[in-house]
């Protein structure tokens, strides 16, 4: 069965560094979406991402954060500037359909910052 | 694994037993629901969803059931198994707030003992 992934499993960064967190949405999918989980709490929604455009931003995701898609496989979640409270779980998801679909999600990029 | 949720509400069964999970959703506008399982250092996983058209839907050992008079929905997990111990979020589409954006619920901790 196709599945989204993730990589890196674990990223440790500093305070104030920039990281970059990549995932590779199922092929056939067109909708590509972040969401983060801090421990203990729930499944947050970061941004959705359509047609090369974001379609739909939280409030989370200010000014320092963008997406991009680089090419036609790879999905990427940027952080100009961590933080202390931008340590959680990144998860990565896709659907075929938008959020009248399934959303498919990876196994996240635990971020830890320092 | 990470352990998500240190403070979520657990229901407790026994292996065998039927469980069911609840969940309160606040959007009246919300038109689609999705139940997604989360294993320990796992992303969510799909489980079953329903349209607001409908108000009962089954698969494999699970029926979901929607009441929109009280915006209530519900899992229902026949012969619970030990592989059946995870957390269970609800997830909504608020359709009214925005097209391209589920929203998660708490989480409940199903706990399965032998």
């Amino acid at each position: 069965e196709p599945e989204v992934t993730q990589t890196p499993s674990h990223q440790v960064t500093q305070m104030g560094q920039e990281v970059i967190l990549r995932c590779v949405p199922i092929s056939n999918h067109l909708y590509f979406y972040w969401y983060r989980q801090i421990l203990g709490q729930k499944v947050e929604f970061l941004v959705s991402f359509y047609n090369n455009e974001i379609s739909e931003k939280s409030e989370i995701f200010d000014d320092q954060f963008s997406v991009e898609r680089p090419d036609g496989s790879n999905f990427t979640l940027k952080i100009r500037s961590t933080k202390l409270e931008d340590s959680a779980m990144y998860f990565c998801a896709s659907s075929a359909q938008g959020v009248q679909s399934p959303l498919h999600f990876g196994n996240g990029t635990r971020l830890t910052v320092t | 694994g990470e352990s998500v949720g240190l403070h979520l509400p657990t229901l407790s069964v026994q292996e065998g037993d039927n469980s069911i999970i609840n969940c309160a959703y606040s959007n009246s506008a919300s038109d689609y629901f999705i139940w997604y399982k989360q294993e320990s250092g796992k992303g969510p996983q799909f489980i079953i969803d329903i349209r607001s058209n409908m108000d009962k839907r089954q698969g494999q050992r699970v029926t979901v059931l929607l009441n929109k008079t009280v915006k209530h929905l519900s899992l229902q997990i026949a012969a619970t198994q030990p592989g059946d111990s995870a957390v269970y979020f609800c997830a909504e589409n608020p359709f009214s707030g925005g097209y391209n954006k589920l929203i998660f619920g708490a989480g409940t901790r199903l706990a399965v003992h032998p």
